[in-house]
């Protein structure tokens, strides 16, 4: 199993424009998540889905972040427009789900707006 | 509201010794809990986890306690090596529920091993 991957891995871009992150779960995983990784909080979970559905996003910070899951392969976390203050790691991790909370985590991507 | 937290943002050990980092949480409802270890330009790595209804996990050098009552644990490792050092992440979770394998992270510790 190739693990979860995400793509770009590195992302800069210049202020005010879209960002898209791509993930792509471990195959037979339930359960997917968004986290951005800051000095001051650590891994902060961003949004995360259940067989492809939306579960909690009370962690996205602004109405600019969206994400999606159209199907078990595949999600998204889009950024409209991007600010400087969005620079940080983002991870996607995938785990089974309820009862089984082992997630395991891509590379990252590292997103700089300038 | 930081449900997970570690105080200390950065630990140094010499090789040999012995690895201490703490990590307290405030929800009860917490019932498993994990580390995990993070290198540069990686993504976090599972280590050991620990149920709630023990209070002792150990694997090889690594042992994670709970202290349920002061709701908080800690992770040993013994003996420190060079290649121990990384970010280490506290992380908690129900595992019933309706969190669907929902982890919620500390800060993380930086740990540095020195030859």
């Amino acid at each position: 199993d190739a693990g979860v991957i995400q793509s770009p891995r590195h992302e800069v871009t210049e202020m005010g424009q879209e960002v898209t992150l791509r993930c792509k779960p471990i195959s037979g995983h339930n359960s997917l998540f968004w986290y951005r990784q800051t000095m001051m909080r650590g891994l902060e979970l961003l949004i995360y889905f259940n067989n492809n559905v939306p579960i909690d996003d009370s962690g996205m910070p602004e109405d600019r972040f969206s994400a999606k899951m159209p199907n078990a392969s595949f999600s998204t976390l889009k950024i409209q427009p991007s600010e400087p203050r969005d620079s940080a790691v983002y991870f996607c991790a995938s785990s089974r789900g309820r009862g089984n909370t082992e997630a395991f985590f891509g590379q990252g991507t590292r997103l700089t707006v300038v | 509201d930081q449900q997970v937290k570690q105080n200390s943002p950065s630990l140094s050990v010499q090789e040999g010794r012995i690895s201490i980092l703490n990590c307290d949480y405030t929800n009860s409802m917490f019932d498993y809990f994990l580390w995990y270890k993070k290198y540069p330009a990686e993504g976090p790595t599972f280590l050991i986890s620990i149920s709630s209804i023990k209070d002792k996990n150990e694997d090889g050098r690594f042992t994670v306690f709970l202290n349920k009552s002061a709701k908080h644990l800690s992770l040993h490792i013994v003996p420190s090596q060079p290649g121990d050092s990384a970010v280490y992440f506290c992380a908690a979770s129900e595992r019933g529920g309706t969190s669907y394998g929902k982890l919620t992270f500390g800060q993380g510790t930086i740990l540095t091993v020195h030859p």
